[in-house]
């Protein structure tokens, strides 16, 4: 079966800090790793995905994320946190459907504090 | 707005009564998701739509809820006889086909509570 796990439920980072919030997967054959943000009373977004290719993807509000085949790993990172990037953080990995469609199973969440 | 709609986003039910929700994805995307989100949890897989087309149900679809799609647009899913293990928030995502399968757009969710 296909997981993702997100070890830390909260990460704390001071404004203007580098910050990770790390994810782990387990899949057979090769992976597509998603990161979505949730913020409080709305739906998730999409923030950037790992299909194949460079092993740092870009994503949307600055955020970029790192693929480690060995360490099996998709860590989600941004150079400069901003308090407004506080927020629930979630890794997902897909499974492809009949048809053709996507079944994302994603992993408990991280919550983001970013202080200033 | 042109994202995926949900509604109502809020729905406070007493316990065996039945609910409706209803989505209304980006209006070019030909897949659509239901997906069940309980208090820290990730969301969890609930069923798939390609058009009209119910293509995969999560065994967490149990015989009380019923989804439908039936013009391949908007989709509703049922919860008949609510139990209060149903409160959670419902989230509905759609994308589209071929190469943009693997990118899903959600809604705001529906938060039904059970009480």
């Amino acid at each position: 079966a296909q997981s993702v796990a997100q070890p830390e439920d909260q990460v704390n980072v001071a404004e203007g800090n580098p910050l990770t919030v790390k994810c782990t997967y387990s899949v057979s054959g090769n992976p597509y790793l998603f990161w979505y943000v949730q913020y409080p009373n709305r739906g998730l977004q999409f923030l950037l995905k790992y299909i194949t290719g460079d092993n740092l993807v870009k994503g949307s509000y600055g955020f970029e994320a790192e693929f480690n085949k060995s360490q099996t790993s998709f860590h989600l990172k941004k150079p400069s946190a901003l308090v407004s990037d506080s927020a629930l953080y979630f890794c997902a990995v897909r499974l492809i459907l009949t048809g053709g469609g996507n079944k994302l199973t994603f992993g408990t969440g991280t919550q983001l504090k970013v202080e200033l | 707005d042109t994202g995926v709609s949900q509604d109502p986003r809020h729905k406070i039910t007493k316990r065996g009564q039945n609910v409706t929700f209803r989505c209304d994805p980006i209006s070019e995307h030909n897949r659509l998701y239901w997906y069940r989100q309980t208090l820290g949890q990730g969301p969890e897989f609930l069923t798939y739509f390609q058009n009209e087309a119910q293509l995969e149900k999560s065994r967490l679809l149990s015989d009380r809820f019923s989804a439908e799609r039936p013009k391949g647009s908007f989709s509703t899913l049922e919860i008949q006889r609510t139990e209060q293990g149903d409160s959670a928030m419902y989230l509905c995502a759609s994308s589209l086909g071929a190469d943009r399968a693997y990118e899903a757009f959600f809604g705001q969710g529906t938060r039904l509570t059970v009480v």
